[in-house]
């Protein structure tokens, strides 16, 4: 057991640029999440998946915001022309969603600076 | 929607005395999960305790209990024989039983523990 990674651990960019950053769940947990984290604040659900299927979407997820996890491993969140609102901590967690722990395991998640 | 009240911004403890940390909540569901989870400094988020609503006996896990008031919508985290490495940001987050995994966190309160 590895753990959640994301890559990269940080990332500055410029208004208007387009990024992705990258999750890996634990390797049997079929449900992975993203939230957001802004300075002094809790983590704010944006979206999950169970397997490839993303089965709810927070209003925060503007259209510019978009997450795939093609074949229900990794997972990808890419946010477009970047504003600097978007500024934040981006985490990832993962759980097995079997048994009733619910438990959801958070990586060392993504900050991203806009400038 | 729910919604969850963290009043403390910030704690602090000595060495080996007990903290006990609020955290209030308001939901219209009688089943859900309630949750701490530990963040320390530029560290990734683990869960600490968990509590069923529908479980009336509080939970522990170690030096880590907590005190749940189902009617008064309250979960207090107790911490007995605080350790420097309990220093950290603590988040009390909501799960509703069912259709959804979202965490909703609150505020969070930033603990330090002093020699």
């Amino acid at each position: 057991d590895t753990g959640v990674s994301q890559d990269p651990r940080h990332k500055i960019t410029k208004r208007g640029q387009n990024v992705t950053f990258r999750c890996d769940p634990i390797s049997e947990h079929n449900r992975l999440y993203w939230y957001r984290q802004t300075l002094g604040q809790g983590p704010e659900f944006l979206t999950y998946f169970q397997n490839e299927a993303q089965l709810e979407k927070s209003r925060l997820l503007s259209d510019r915001f978009s997450a795939e996890r093609p074949k229900g491993s990794f997972s990808t969140l890419e946010i477009q022309r970047t504003e600097q609102g978007d500024s934040a901590m981006y985490l990832c967690a993962s759980s097995s969603g079997q048994g009733n722990t619910y438990e959801q395991y958070f990586g060392p998640g993504t900050r991203l600076t806009v400038t | 929607a729910q919604t969850v009240t963290q009043s403390q911004p910030e704690m602090s403890v000595q060495e080996a005395e007990t903290v006990t940390l609020s955290c209030t909540y308001d939901t219209s569901e009688s089943n859900y999960y309630l949750f701490w989870y530990k963040q320390p400094p530029s560290r990734q988020m683990i869960l600490v305790i968990r509590q069923e609503a529908y479980k009336q006996q509080n939970a522990t896990e170690n030096r880590f209990s907590v005190n749940f008031q189902k009617a008064a919508k309250s979960f207090s985290l107790k911490i007995s024989d605080s350790q420097l490495g309990d220093t950290a940001m603590y988040f009390c987050a909501f799960m509703n039983f069912y259709n959804t995994d979202k965490l909703i966190f609150g505020t969070g309160t930033r603990l330090q523990v002093f020699p």
